[in-house]
């Protein structure tokens, strides 16, 4: 099946520095997404982002699917941005996520 | 963006007893919703396909007589753990697609605790 490695696997920033988490799969895909898992548990959707490159205030994402990979963006990174980043993605086709390892983000006041 | 719901969020069950968890997606239709798992601090990891009107589909290495899957509706799917022991103890997530956007959208999860 397809593999999803995720890095860097944990990250400290202090507020208000930028930062780029990253994406790799060993196959097409059909589908990503991009979540943040916040200390309760709950997935946010962050973005539905199969190719391109999208934006969403401090967040934007591009994947560049011909390479297999995909970034996600943080500018002026909030103490509540902290948490675990899942990229998840679908190679078949049925909308059945296969989730990365994550990266824990821990950001300093 | 569109709501799925969880419920219970907290279940704590003696070993040997059946816990039942729903899964509903609140303003959007859902022929297909999935069934996730996560220990801590760890990934999540897919255990089955839950399609409306039809059997669930199970991932390998996931007992299907352990883990009973219904989707009667377009926006309702449980989850029945049978016969729960401490190892089944866990975060169980659901997620729904809304078909209009193709965005998969995910519950607040359940976690479970068998004593």
């Amino acid at each position: 099946g397809i593999q999803v490695e995720q890095s860097p696997p944990d990250l400290i920033l202090q507020e208000g520095a930028n930062s780029t988490l990253r994406c790799n799969f060993s196959d097409s895909v059909n589908n990503l997404q991009w979540f943040h898992q916040n200390p309760w548990g709950q997935l946010i959707n962050l973005f539905y982002i199969p190719s391109g490159t999208k934006q969403n205030g401090r967040l934007s994402a591009t994947t560049v699917a011909t390479e297999r990979y995909s970034l996600l963006y943080i500018s002026s990174s909030q103490t509540t941005d902290s948490g675990v980043y899942f990229c998840a993605v679908d190679s078949s086709g049925t909308y059945k996520y296969i989730f990365g390892t994550g990266t824990r983000l821990k950001v300093l006041a | 963006g569109a709501v799925v719901s969880q419920h219970p969020s907290r279940v704590i069950c003696k070993s040997g007893t059946s816990v039942k968890i729903e899964c509903r997606s609140l303003d959007f239709q859902a022929t297909t919703m999935f069934w996730y798992r996560q220990f801590p601090k760890k990934s999540l990891m897919l255990m089955a396909t839950s399609n409306e009107g039809s059997k669930a589909t199970y991932e390998q290495g996931v007992e299907k007589d352990k883990f009973l899957i219904n989707h009667a509706s377009l926006t309702l799917s449980t989850l029945t753990v049978t016969s729960a022991h401490p190892e089944d103890s866990s975060f169980y997530i659901c997620s729904a697609r809304d078909m209009g956007s193709g965005v998969q959208y995910f519950g607040p999860g359940t976690r479970l605790t068998v004593t």
